[in-house]
């Protein structure tokens, strides 16, 4: 298993610009949660689904702020438009149930908004 | 409200010097505890998950504990590449806590040679 995959790495974008950000969990993970991590707050839970469905989003900044999960094996996080405060790392983790609960993090996408 | 705090916010120790971590929680219920260690630029990366009161697990020169309001993690003998933020986060059950993933603060550790 190749673990979860963020992309793209790096994002560098002009204020009020959508972005986008990806991310494919681990096969059969049930879970899926997109964080923000910043010096100042930590890591930050934006939103996580459970089987696909969305379940909290009232870690969502703002209304600029949206993801989905169309199917089992992909996530978007949508900025749009987007705003210098965005700047951070956003990380997806996935979390399943094997022999024990196991719960993975991507490598992250740095974004800046410039 | 769910809440996990982690002690010391920064550690620094000598190489050789053993110390702990801890990480107090006050959830409504607890699904698994985890540990992660991040080194600057990277993901975090998966160490341990504790399920209830008494359990231990080891990893090297690292070991986690839990009780019903924290857990600890132990570091033996540490070596300058244990220098990293170790976090820790709690998994709350789902329908009443619905199932996030919280995180602590974070403990940065520095190990000198």
């Amino acid at each position: 298993d190749a673990g979860v995959i963020q992309s793209p790495r790096h994002e560098v974008t002009e204020m009020g610009q959508e972005v986008t950000l990806r991310c494919k969990p681990i096969s059969g993970h049930d879970y899926l949660f997109w964080y923000r991590q910043t010096m100042m707050r930590g890591l930050e839970l934006l939103i996580y689904f459970n089987n696909n469905v969305p379940i909290d989003d009232s870690g969502m900044p703002e209304d600029r702020f949206s993801a989905k999960m169309p199917n089992a094996s992909f996530s978007t996080l949508k900025i749009q438009p987007s705003e210098p405060r965005d700047s951070a790392v956003y990380f997806c983790a996935s979390l399943g149930f094997r022999a024990n609960t196991e719960a993975f993090f991507g490598q992250g996408t740095r974004l800046t908004v410039v | 409200e769910d809440q996990v705090t982690q002690s010391p916010e920064a550690l620094r120790l000598q190489e050789g010097e053993s110390s702990s971590l801890n990480c107090s929680y006050t959830v409504s219920g607890l699904r698994g505890l985890f540990w992660y260690r991040q080194d600057p630029g990277k993901g975090p990366e998966f160490l341990f998950t504790l399920y209830s009161a008494g359990e231990e697990k080891e990893k090297e020169r690292l070991k986690a504990t839990l009780t019903k309001k924290e857990s600890f993690l132990h570091i033996t003998a540490p070596k300058p590449e244990d220098s990293a933020t170790y976090l820790c986060a709690v998994h709350l059950p789902g329908s009443g806590n619905t199932g996030k993933l919280i995180f602590g603060q974070g403990t940065t550790l520095q190990v000198k040679p």
